[in-house]
């Protein structure tokens, strides 16, 4: 079956300090792989994208992820977190080529920002 | 210049009654998604529409029916309400040829 894992419910950090939230996921095929983040009361949004080529990915806000084939995962990573920072991060993935195909979650890692 | 908006962002009612949430995208994708989200913020599929045609229309009740007008815009219609639909509802929005999806701000349903 299809499916993602976040191992981490939760996650503090203190402010300045680097991030790694881990994602996991079991798929037929390599998928596309997606990290997101909800901030509260917010929407989601897009933080950075893996289709193909190189497996280390660059997004917004300063965050980059890191697709690792043989591990099927795609961790998410800051080297110096910010308050601004603290919100809920869901990893999604995607098949490849088919519209209208549905994205799958991870159950979300909130993650806090200690000063 | 919002891509993806949705109207209302919260919606209070009672059980039994029927409400609409609006989604537009002006991306110019041609793909459309709700998703619901639920207490524990876990998001899954309910539909998707390519170019005004059914894609995914998963095990939800037929109570909630889509209704794409054209590919900018795909509406959500609820019958009958019930306590257990409130939640969250998110549309999204992607291009045909890669499954890269664009959410709006969500419309946050309470159901009394």
């Amino acid at each position: 079956a299809q499916s993602v894992t976040q191992p981490d419910i939760h996650i503090t950090v203190s402010e300045g300090a680097s991030l790694e939230l881990r994602c996991n996921y079991s798929y037929g095929a390599t998928p596309y792989l997606f990290w997101y983040v909800q901030s509260p009361g917010q929407g989601l949004q897009l933080l950075l994208k893996y289709f193909s080529g190189d497996t280390l990915v660059q997004g917004i806000k300063g965050f980059e992820a890191e697709f690792k084939r043989s591990q099927s995962s795609f961790n998410l990573r800051k080297p110096s977190v910010h308050w601004s920072d603290a919100a809920e991060y869901f990893c999604a993935v995607g098949a490849r080529g088919q519209a209208g195909t549905a994205l799958i979650f991870g159950k979300g890692t909130t993650l806090s920002v200690s000063s | 210049d919002t891509a993806v908006s949705q109207t209302p962002k919260y919606l209070v009612t009672q059980m039994g009654n029927d409400k609409s949430i609006k989604c537009e995208q002006n991306l110019g994708h041609d793909t459309m998604y709700w998703y619901k989200q639920d207490s524990k913020k876990f998001l899954k599929i309910m539909f998707s529409y390519n170019n005004k045609e059914l894609i995914i229309n998963e095990t939800v009740p037929n109570r909630f029916s889509p209704k794409s007008p054209d590919k900018a815009h795909l509406n959500l219609h609820i019958n009958s309400l019930e306590l257990g639909d409130s939640a969250v509802y998110f549309c999204a929005s992607s291009p045909t040829e890669r499954n890269e999806q664009y959410f709006g701000p969500g419309t946050r349903l309470t159901v009394t």
